[in-house]
């Protein structure tokens, strides 16, 4: 079967630099997706990886590592508006545009 | 660029009948998969089509169809609803490729009484 496990919950403080794991155990992994979802909202693409390492966008990194099944979302400078649902979704070989979700996690930014 | 267009935003069921929900990718958009989202549950993929053909199917029971039209345009049905169908539903567009993301519509909150 498929797991993907993301902590329930976080805090963190605005300005702050926030890291939001997940780890998957699939068969015929082929990529791992990040979304934000505002509650009431649509959900929004963050960050698609690929390959092992590190890609940046502004504010927002994604890590991947195929070998340790595992990837993790880095907010840097937070800001209340990143108070949100943070979704981890891996995509399997030959399913394609079939994402398979965490439950989310659930960040709560303070003043 | 208009967006994903999900129709009706709410809905209201009994049990044991039947809904239609429907979805208007963004333009050029050939794939479109639908989502069911419960609290519980969280994100699970329903179905996907590209091309008015069913690519790929979730676990979800036979009671759960869709299709799609020639303009990309998406429906999908569920009969005799059940208590436990009430969730949020969820539309996505994309583009032909495996790094493609998808494009989320607002979903239909279906509420089964």
């Amino acid at each position: 079967g498929q797991n993907i496990d993301q902590p329930t919950e976080m805090t963190a403080t605005e300005g702050a630099i926030v890291q939001i794991n997940c780890t998957y155990q699939t068969s015929g992994f082929n990529g791992l997706f990040w979304y934000q979802q505002h509650a009431g909202e649509a959900p929004t693409f963050l960050s698609y990886n690929v390959l092992d390492g590190l890609e940046e966008k502004g504010r927002f990194s994604s890590f991947l590592s195929r070998s340790k099944g595992y990837s993790y979302l880095l907010l840097k400078e937070l800001q209340m508006k990143d108070s949100a649902s943070y979704l981890c979704a891996v995509t399997l070989s030959g399913a394609t545009n079939k994402l398979i979700f965490g439950t989310g996690t659930l960040l709560a930014v303070q003043p | 660029k208009a967006g994903v267009t999900q129709t009706p935003r709410y809905l209201i069921k009994t049990r044991g009948q039947q809904v239609t929900l429907s979805c208007s990718p963004i333009s050029g958009h050939r794939s479109v998969s639908w989502y069911q989202q419960t609290p519980g549950q969280g994100l699970q993929f329903l179905f996907e089509y590209f091309s008015e053909t069913q690519r790929n199917k979730g676990n979800f029971p036979g009671r759960f169809s869709g299709r799609q039209f020639s303009n990309s345009r998406s429906e999908m049905n569920v009969s005799t609803l059940e208590l436990g169908d009430s969730a949020l539903y969820l539309c996505a567009s994309s583009l032909e490729g495996f790094n493609s993301p998808l494009h989320f519509g607002n979903g239909t909150r279906l509420t089964v009484t």
